[in-house]
């Protein structure tokens, strides 16, 4: 059973597009995250909801937008795409903000 | 602010080697202090984890103490096997705050 599942797993596209990537978790938690790993493998935190209200907005361009229908989903849009946008976007959730969190396999976005 | 530093990749050892990958932290108070691994395609998963001074973290042969003296956090197996081929993140949280700091992470290969 998939805990924390992201779609697409793997996106390309040109500059200037729009496109949104989405994740679900079913266990049940009350916080989701998502993270940005760029080429070097290097891994910070983007966004952070707890029962669908925003609780950590680190510096992201406004061309970034969370949206959280729900506590079991949290998509992620992105506006005017740049090339400094590709990079491997990883979902995440935990029961309240303090406890393990759970990834979800990433999702790689090429921006040509 | 909260950083964490690791030992740079990439490391290449035989099976059967003896494993330390180093982590150190900059935190004030006693943050809680994390190893995930990322194996290759897939998301991070949690290997261990430690909450306060001297505590031990343990998992799958993985071993990491909590040094406050040394605000270190080093990781250790006595015995890699070539399934151990994986990135390798430091992190912490803390205290009362919601979101991890990760170090930049380090990439292990074990040779037959």
């Amino acid at each position: 059973d998939t805990a924390v599942s992201q779609t697409p797993k793997y996106l390309v596209t040109q500059m200037g597009n729009d496109k949104s990537i989405k994740c679900e978790q079913n266990l049940g938690h009350d916080t989701m995250y998502w993270y940005k790993q760029d080429s070097k493998k290097f891994l910070k935190i983007m966004f952070s909801y707890n029962n669908k209200e925003l609780i950590i907005n680190e510096t992201v361009p406004n061309r970034f937008s969370p949206k959280s229908p729900d506590k079991a989903h949290l998509n992620l849009h992105i506006n005017s795409l740049e090339l400094g946008d590709s990079a491997v976007y990883f979902c995440a959730s935990s029961i309240e903000a303090l406890n393990e969190q759970f990834f979800g396999p990433g999702t790689r976005l090429t921006v040509l | 602010g909260n950083s964490v530093t690791q030992m740079e990749g990439p490391v290449t050892l035989s099976e059967e080697a003896f494993l330390t990958i180093n982590c150190t932290y900059t935190a004030t108070g006693y943050p809680s202090l994390f190893w995930y691994v990322q194996y290759p395609g897939e998301g991070l998963q949690l290997l261990l984890k430690a909450t306060k001074a001297d505590d031990k973290g343990s998992n799958k042969g993985f071993e990491a103490t909590y040094r406050k003296e040394t605000t270190s956090f080093h990781l250790e197996k006595g015995s890699v096997q070539v399934s151990d081929s994986a990135v390798y993140f430091c992190a912490l949280r803390g205290l009362g705050a919601q979101k991890l700091v990760f170090g930049q992470g380090t990439r292990l290969t074990i040779n037959p």
